[in-house]
Protein backbone atom coordinates (compact mmCIF):
# COMPACT_ATOMS: atom_id res chain seq x y z
CA UNK A 1 0.00 0.00 0.00
CA UNK A 2 1.84 3.63 -0.88
CA UNK A 3 -1.01 5.81 -0.03
CA UNK A 4 -2.82 7.96 -2.04
CA UNK A 5 -1.06 9.04 -5.07
CA UNK A 6 -1.43 12.22 -7.17
CA UNK A 7 -0.30 13.33 -10.39
CA UNK A 8 1.20 15.42 -11.36
CA UNK A 9 2.90 17.08 -8.54
CA UNK A 10 2.86 20.65 -10.37
CA UNK A 11 1.21 21.49 -13.20
CA UNK A 12 1.81 25.14 -15.15
CA UNK A 13 -0.52 25.99 -17.82
CA UNK A 14 -1.77 29.21 -19.69
CA UNK A 15 -5.20 30.94 -18.90
CA UNK A 16 -8.09 29.45 -21.05
CA UNK A 17 -6.34 26.05 -21.13
CA UNK A 18 -7.87 22.41 -19.74
CA UNK A 19 -5.73 20.43 -17.03
CA UNK A 20 -6.56 17.02 -15.87
CA UNK A 21 -5.13 16.16 -12.62
CA UNK A 22 -5.18 12.75 -11.69
CA UNK A 23 -5.53 10.68 -8.32
CA UNK A 24 -4.74 6.77 -7.21
CA UNK A 25 -6.54 5.95 -4.20
CA UNK A 26 -5.76 3.51 -1.15
CA UNK A 27 -6.80 0.35 -2.69
CA UNK A 28 -9.39 -1.22 -0.56
CA UNK A 29 -10.89 2.01 0.01
CA UNK A 30 -14.12 2.79 -1.89
CA UNK A 31 -14.69 6.97 -1.48
CA UNK A 32 -12.73 9.59 -2.86
CA UNK A 33 -12.97 12.63 -2.61
CA UNK A 34 -11.78 16.10 -3.91
CA UNK A 35 -10.67 19.10 -2.39
CA UNK A 36 -8.83 22.62 -3.19
CA UNK A 37 -6.44 24.47 -1.00
CA UNK A 38 -5.95 28.14 -1.62
CA UNK A 39 -2.70 29.76 -0.08
CA UNK A 40 -3.34 30.53 3.76
CA UNK A 41 -6.74 28.43 3.98
CA UNK A 42 -8.26 25.28 4.51
CA UNK A 43 -9.12 22.61 2.41
CA UNK A 44 -12.18 23.14 0.75
CA UNK A 45 -14.53 20.09 0.15
CA UNK A 46 -15.41 19.59 -3.97
CA UNK A 47 -16.90 16.49 -4.46
CA UNK A 48 -16.87 12.88 -3.90
CA UNK A 49 -17.52 9.71 -5.04
CA UNK A 50 -18.16 6.36 -3.44
CA UNK A 51 -16.76 3.09 -5.90
CA UNK A 52 -17.44 4.97 -9.45
CA UNK A 53 -20.74 6.92 -8.09
CA UNK A 54 -20.19 10.93 -7.61
CA UNK A 55 -22.77 11.21 -4.61
CA UNK A 56 -22.11 14.82 -4.13
CA UNK A 57 -21.01 17.48 -6.75
CA UNK A 58 -22.85 20.63 -5.92
CA UNK A 59 -19.52 22.05 -4.34
CA UNK A 60 -17.48 21.97 -7.35
CA UNK A 61 -16.91 25.96 -7.86
CA UNK A 62 -18.06 26.08 -11.27
CA UNK A 63 -19.31 24.29 -14.17
CA UNK A 64 -15.77 24.48 -15.91
CA UNK A 65 -15.02 21.77 -12.82
CA UNK A 66 -15.58 17.94 -13.92
CA UNK A 67 -14.70 14.76 -11.86
CA UNK A 68 -14.63 11.20 -12.78
CA UNK A 69 -13.99 7.47 -11.36
CA UNK A 70 -15.47 5.22 -14.18
CA UNK A 71 -14.08 1.98 -12.50
CA UNK A 72 -14.61 2.83 -9.34
CA UNK A 73 -10.68 3.31 -8.84
CA UNK A 74 -8.29 6.14 -9.69
CA UNK A 75 -9.90 9.59 -10.35
CA UNK A 76 -9.69 12.43 -12.85
CA UNK A 77 -10.27 16.58 -11.73
CA UNK A 78 -10.70 18.34 -15.19
CA UNK A 79 -10.50 21.73 -15.15
CA UNK A 80 -11.54 23.73 -18.46
CA UNK A 81 -10.70 27.19 -19.64
CA UNK A 82 -8.44 27.59 -16.73
CA UNK A 83 -8.46 31.45 -15.28
CA UNK A 84 -5.99 32.51 -12.67
CA UNK A 85 -8.32 32.36 -9.84
CA UNK A 86 -7.98 28.42 -10.07
CA UNK A 87 -4.36 28.67 -9.19
CA UNK A 88 -4.30 26.48 -5.92
CA UNK A 89 -3.70 22.93 -4.44
CA UNK A 90 -5.85 20.30 -5.60
CA UNK A 91 -6.05 17.56 -3.07
CA UNK A 92 -7.42 14.06 -3.17
CA UNK A 93 -8.10 12.12 -0.11
CA UNK A 94 -9.65 8.34 0.04
CA UNK A 95 -11.10 6.15 3.22
CA UNK A 96 -12.73 3.09 3.34
CA UNK A 97 -16.72 2.89 5.26
CA UNK A 98 -14.94 1.54 8.49
CA UNK A 99 -14.57 4.69 9.79
CA UNK A 100 -11.03 5.12 9.79
CA UNK A 101 -11.06 8.84 8.15
CA UNK A 102 -9.08 9.62 5.62
CA UNK A 103 -6.07 9.44 3.69
CA UNK A 104 -5.03 12.52 2.06
CA UNK A 105 -2.52 12.27 -1.06
CA UNK A 106 0.64 15.03 -1.67
CA UNK A 107 -1.68 17.44 -3.76
CA UNK A 108 -1.35 18.90 -7.51
CA UNK A 109 -0.19 22.49 -7.29
CA UNK A 110 -1.60 24.15 -10.24
CA UNK A 111 -0.73 27.49 -11.66
CA UNK A 112 -2.18 29.32 -13.92
CA UNK A 113 -0.50 31.93 -15.83
CA UNK B 1 -24.58 23.85 8.10
CA UNK B 2 -21.30 23.86 10.27
CA UNK B 3 -18.30 25.39 10.54
CA UNK B 4 -15.20 25.46 12.30
CA UNK B 5 -12.60 28.69 13.96
CA UNK B 6 -9.30 28.47 14.72
CA UNK B 7 -8.48 31.02 17.21
CA UNK B 8 -4.99 32.41 15.80
CA UNK B 9 -3.74 31.67 12.50
CA UNK B 10 -0.28 31.87 13.56
CA UNK B 11 1.05 30.53 17.13
CA UNK B 12 4.85 30.99 18.15
CA UNK B 13 6.43 28.54 21.42
CA UNK B 14 9.65 27.61 22.32
CA UNK B 15 11.45 24.07 21.91
CA UNK B 16 10.09 22.33 24.87
CA UNK B 17 6.97 24.90 25.85
CA UNK B 18 3.42 23.59 26.04
CA UNK B 19 1.77 23.80 22.65
CA UNK B 20 -2.05 25.01 22.83
CA UNK B 21 -4.04 25.03 19.65
CA UNK B 22 -7.69 26.53 19.63
CA UNK B 23 -10.47 25.36 17.72
CA UNK B 24 -13.95 25.70 18.17
CA UNK B 25 -16.96 24.07 15.59
CA UNK B 26 -20.57 24.80 15.21
CA UNK B 27 -22.92 21.69 14.57
CA UNK B 28 -26.30 20.97 14.25
CA UNK B 29 -25.64 17.52 15.43
CA UNK B 30 -23.07 15.39 17.04
CA UNK B 31 -19.81 16.52 15.13
CA UNK B 32 -17.06 14.07 14.28
CA UNK B 33 -13.64 16.08 14.78
CA UNK B 34 -10.64 15.99 13.44
CA UNK B 35 -6.93 17.61 13.45
CA UNK B 36 -4.83 17.45 10.65
CA UNK B 37 -1.12 18.50 10.40
CA UNK B 38 0.66 19.96 6.80
CA UNK B 39 3.95 20.13 6.55
CA UNK B 40 5.32 22.23 3.55
CA UNK B 41 4.38 20.72 0.11
CA UNK B 42 2.75 17.86 1.23
CA UNK B 43 -0.65 16.43 1.77
CA UNK B 44 -2.71 16.41 5.47
CA UNK B 45 -1.84 13.72 7.83
CA UNK B 46 -4.08 12.80 10.55
CA UNK B 47 -2.46 13.61 13.94
CA UNK B 48 -6.27 12.39 15.94
CA UNK B 49 -9.75 12.28 16.17
CA UNK B 50 -12.64 12.54 18.32
CA UNK B 51 -15.99 10.16 17.41
CA UNK B 52 -17.49 8.87 20.33
CA UNK B 53 -16.32 7.68 24.00
CA UNK B 54 -13.68 9.36 25.91
CA UNK B 55 -13.63 12.51 25.26
CA UNK B 56 -9.87 13.33 25.93
CA UNK B 57 -8.34 11.53 22.38
CA UNK B 58 -4.55 10.81 21.94
CA UNK B 59 -3.30 10.73 18.40
CA UNK B 60 0.43 10.77 17.44
CA UNK B 61 3.65 12.36 18.08
CA UNK B 62 2.37 12.76 21.47
CA UNK B 63 -0.41 15.41 20.82
CA UNK B 64 -3.87 15.08 22.29
CA UNK B 65 -7.29 17.21 22.32
CA UNK B 66 -10.23 17.34 24.37
CA UNK B 67 -13.52 17.62 23.26
CA UNK B 68 -15.77 19.89 25.18
CA UNK B 69 -19.44 19.79 23.89
CA UNK B 70 -20.49 22.48 26.35
CA UNK B 71 -17.61 24.81 25.00
CA UNK B 72 -17.91 23.91 21.41
CA UNK B 73 -13.97 23.45 21.24
CA UNK B 74 -11.62 20.81 20.27
CA UNK B 75 -8.18 22.10 21.65
CA UNK B 76 -4.92 20.45 20.64
CA UNK B 77 -1.96 20.63 23.23
CA UNK B 78 1.27 19.31 23.39
CA UNK B 79 3.42 19.41 26.98
CA UNK B 80 6.33 19.53 25.09
CA UNK B 81 7.06 21.30 21.64
CA UNK B 82 9.63 19.96 19.60
CA UNK B 83 11.16 21.69 16.35
CA UNK B 84 10.08 18.54 14.12
CA UNK B 85 6.50 20.17 15.31
CA UNK B 86 6.60 23.31 13.27
CA UNK B 87 3.67 23.07 10.50
CA UNK B 88 0.44 23.77 9.69
CA UNK B 89 -2.81 22.48 11.92
CA UNK B 90 -5.85 22.24 10.90
CA UNK B 91 -8.78 21.25 12.75
CA UNK B 92 -12.40 19.44 11.20
CA UNK B 93 -15.30 18.91 11.38
CA UNK B 94 -17.94 16.09 9.95
CA UNK B 95 -20.94 14.21 10.88
CA UNK B 96 -19.93 10.90 10.25
CA UNK B 97 -16.82 9.55 10.76
CA UNK B 98 -15.82 8.54 7.03
CA UNK B 99 -18.80 10.49 5.87
CA UNK B 100 -19.43 12.66 2.54
CA UNK B 101 -17.54 15.71 3.44
CA UNK B 102 -14.96 17.73 5.42
CA UNK B 103 -15.12 21.21 7.04
CA UNK B 104 -11.79 22.71 7.94
CA UNK B 105 -10.89 25.61 9.87
CA UNK B 106 -8.07 28.37 8.39
CA UNK B 107 -5.45 26.65 9.92
CA UNK B 108 -2.79 27.71 12.62
CA UNK B 109 1.01 27.83 11.77
CA UNK B 110 2.69 26.70 14.59
CA UNK B 111 6.40 27.84 14.81
CA UNK B 112 8.64 26.56 17.42
CA UNK B 113 11.68 28.97 18.39
CA UNK B 114 14.78 27.07 19.56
Amino acid sequence: DTGVSQNPRHKITKRGQNVTFRCDPISEHNRLYWYRQTLGQGPEFLTYFQNEAQLEKSRLLSDRFSAERPKGSFSTLEIQRTEQGDSAMYLCASSSTLGDGYTFGSGTRLTVV
Amino acid sequence: AQSVTQLGSHVSVSEGALVLLRCNYSSSVPPYLFWYVQYPNQGLQLLLKYTTGATLVKGINGFEAEFKKSETSFHLTKPSAHMSDAAEYFCAVSHNNAGNMLTFGGGTRLMVKP
